[in-house]
């Protein structure tokens, strides 16, 4: 079993729709959470980090569920430039704190 | 405001050629990172450098060194380049090892080797 793992799509959204997604992870121990994002041949940029009390950030809105190991991200309204793949982040919860990303959902909305 | 620079962007070598990867920061990071990035998988750690004169294993070590040049720049060389090196390859840095406030990155190196 991966680390952490994402359904990785494409999920094909209609523009103005509402989408969400999970991500699981393996190790209980884990500490900290992260959704990137990730545009075609760009490098990763950070999206919003993921708190136990879940947090939201405009459209966006993270949630954490440490009994079932997952996190999800949900956008509301989503926009044309929210088309990108979404990284789910997982701080390994061992000695050297090193992050383990997951392989990414890929988002399209569509006009 | 450049971030992370990473050079070069493109790159081809042949099997067994030697090269390194540049890259340089200018946010007064203390850690910095090499990945690479393959399809259908997550980034994956190759080495990474703490603090400014230490460098660290990751995921995935063998076939390449780095150095800690200083705090702004961190290298990565490929030894003798294989097939299996074929890779987007990013740099990047963050304040903390953890990286709550994020991780910047640089641009991507996409090499091939044939």
């Amino acid at each position: 079993r991966k680390e952490v793992e994402q359904d990785p799509g494409p999920f094909n959204v209609p523009e103005g729709a509402t989408v969400a997604f999970n991500c699981t992870y393996s190790n209980s121990a884990s500490q900290s959470f992260f959704w990137y994002r990730q545009d075609c041949r760009k490098e990763p940029k950070l999206l919003m980090s993921v708190y136990s009390s879940g947090n939201e950030d405009g459209r966006f809105t993270a949630q954490l569920n440490r009994a079932s190991q997952y996190i999800s991200l949900l956008i509301r309204d989503s926009k044309l430039s929210d088309s990108a793949t979404y990284l789910c982040v997982v701080v390994n919860g061992d000695s050297n704190y090193q992050l383990i990303w997951g392989a990414g959902t890929k988002l399209i909305i569509k006009p | 405001n450049a971030g992370v620079t990473q050079t070069p962007k493109f790159q081809v070598l042949k099997t067994g050629q030697s090269m390194t990867l540049q890259c340089a920061q200018d946010m007064n990071h203390n850690s910095m990172y090499w990945y690479r990035q393959d399809p259908g998988m997550g980034l994956r750690l190759i080495y990474y450098s703490a603090s400014e004169g230490t460098t660290d294993k990751g995921e995935v070590p063998n076939g390449y060194n780095v150095s800690r040049l200083n705090k702004r720049e961190f290298s990565l060389r490929l030894e003798s380049a294989a097939p299996s090196q074929t890779s987007v390859y990013f740099c990047a840095s963050s304040e903390g090892v953890v990286g709550i406030y994020g991780y910047t990155f640089g641009s991507g190196t996409r090499l091939t080797v044939v």
